[in-house]
């Protein structure tokens, strides 16, 4: 029983670098979310999907691209990073929100 | 502009006491609410829930009480255990606003409970 799985755990970027962080589920959920985590402001929505080949953004969504081929499947792509972007994230499926979401560990991000 | 206010950063208790944990909302469109709890080096567990129709849920040690008139919930823990040591997010649904993928959480709130 995975349930999410995220990958990297820990990442090292150079400012304008590019790279995918991988989120995967084996739990068959329809709704899959990624979020942020800073210091003093919980967790914020960066980009959700309630299913394969529907995505939509979220509170901060800048700087970040997701797409959803598969169910299991919703990386987050950064395009050209930046020092605002360090930060912890998570990845998160549900059935339905209403039955709580899922997390996975979290990539904790440095960007220098 | 804050929508899920948890105002208090911390709080400690001794074990076997009681534990309440405080959330505001602002957002008259909130009418489903979330507790999750966080070790360090994990992600977010889901805890328990309440809707907008309900002004009480239990589950075990866990209660949560709603007052929408005040646009308050709490988390009580009785008793409290070293091992509820955590940090725990509010967390607040819009589904009135059609769907319920949209989870807005507070700040979190750091919870000790000393033995």
């Amino acid at each position: 029983n995975a349930g999410v799985t995220q990958t990297p755990k820990f990442q090292v970027l150079k400012t304008g670098q590019s790279m995918t962080l991988q989120c995967a589920q084996d739990m068959n959920h329809e709704y899959m979310s990624w979020y942020r985590q800073d210091p003093g402001m919980g967790l914020r929505l960066i980009h959700y999907s309630v299913g394969a080949g529907i995505t939509d953004q979220g509170e901060v969504p800048n700087g970040y691209n997701v797409s959803r081929s598969t169910t299991e499947d919703f990386p987050l792509r950064l395009l050209s990073a930046a020092p605002s972007q360090t930060s912890v994230y998570f990845c998160a499926s549900s059935r339905t929100g209403f039955y709580g979401y899922t997390f996975g560990s979290g990539t904790r991000l440095t960007v220098v | 502009d804050q929508q899920v206010k948890q105002n208090s950063p911390s709080l400690s208790v001794q074990e076997g006491r009681i534990s309440i944990l405080n959330c505001d909302y602002t957002n008259s469109m909130f009418d489903y609410f979330l507790w999750y709890k966080k070790y360090p080096a994990e992600g977010p567990t889901f805890l328990i829930s309440i809707s907008s129709i309900k002004d009480k849920n239990e589950d075990g040690r866990f209660t949560v009480f709603l007052n929408k008139s005040a646009k308050h919930l709490s988390l009580h823990i009785v008793p409290s255990q070293p091992g509820d040591s955590a940090v725990y997010f509010c967390a607040a649904i819009p589904s009135s606003q059609g769907g319920s993928e949209k989870l807005v959480f507070g700040k979190g709130m750091k919870l000790t409970v000393n033995p």
